[in-house]
């Protein structure tokens, strides 16, 4: 089945630094990578997603790159603030159950004032 | 705006009881989801249903049911609770016509002792 691994587990960045997780998954027939926001005591949020036809998706400052062939996919934000801190999720779609997922253990990150 | 919802956001419970955890969402989805949340293990799928009466096991089903009688209503049941079932549960749901995004509820902290 598919398995879906995150680096770094904790980040710490400066406010207005860059920060970058990476996942890796195992199927290769997965076709959808989502990305979840979880803030301290609150529920996990859609942040961006990309389909597998797409190698380069942004939204502000959250941009998401997917490398079909490497199998592997990443979240970049720019600029980050304070707001940012939070834990997130990667996910892949499960090819053979539509829209279930596999998620990532997940990345505590940390933006330091 | 969709709103996903669950009966309790903290459960403490007693070695060997039933319990019930229900979840509701009010915005027609076909798709529900019950999720364990562990720190370091991310999101692991328990059960998930794409129709009313309908149910599909996840990864970790063992020692857990579901029920769907309604199509709003998604019912996850632990027959005799174990302390290692202490967790976070998060409760989903999503439509296939609309896209795979997936609504969490708030989630319900479960302690058994």
């Amino acid at each position: 089945g598919e398995n879906v691994e995150q680096h770094p587990s904790t980040l710490s960045v400066q406010e207005g630094d860059s920060a970058v997780i990476k996942c890796t998954y195992s199927d290769s027939a997965s076709n959808y990578f989502p990305w979840y926001k979880q803030e301290l005591g609150k529920r996990p949020q859609l942040i961006i997603d990309i389909r597998s036809n797409v190698g380069e998706k942004k939204d502000q400052r959250i941009a998401v790159t997917l490398n079909k062939t490497a199998k592997h996919f990443s979240l970049h934000i720019t600029e980050t603030q304070p707001e940012d801190s939070a834990v997130y999720f990667c996910a892949a779609s499960i090819s053979s159950q539509g829209q279930n997922f596999v998620f990532g253990p997940g990345t505590r990150l940390s933006v330091l004032p | 705006d969709v709103k996903v919802t669950q009966s309790s956001r903290y459960l403490v419970k007693r070695t060997g009881e039933k319990v019930f955890l229900e979840c509701v969402q009010d915005m027609d989805h076909e798709n529900m989801f019950w999720y364990r949340q562990d720190p370091g293990l991310g999101l692991r799928l328990i059960y998930f249903s794409y129709d009313v009466k309908m149910k599909e096991k996840g990864d970790i089903p063992e020692g857990y049911s579901v029920s769907r009688e309604k199509k709003e209503r998604f019912s996850l049941i632990l027959e005799s609770a174990s302390t290692n079932q202490t967790s976070m549960y998060l409760c989903a749901s999503s439509s296939t016509s609309i896209s795979y995004e997936q609504y969490f509820g708030p989630g319900t902290r479960l302690t058994v002792t």
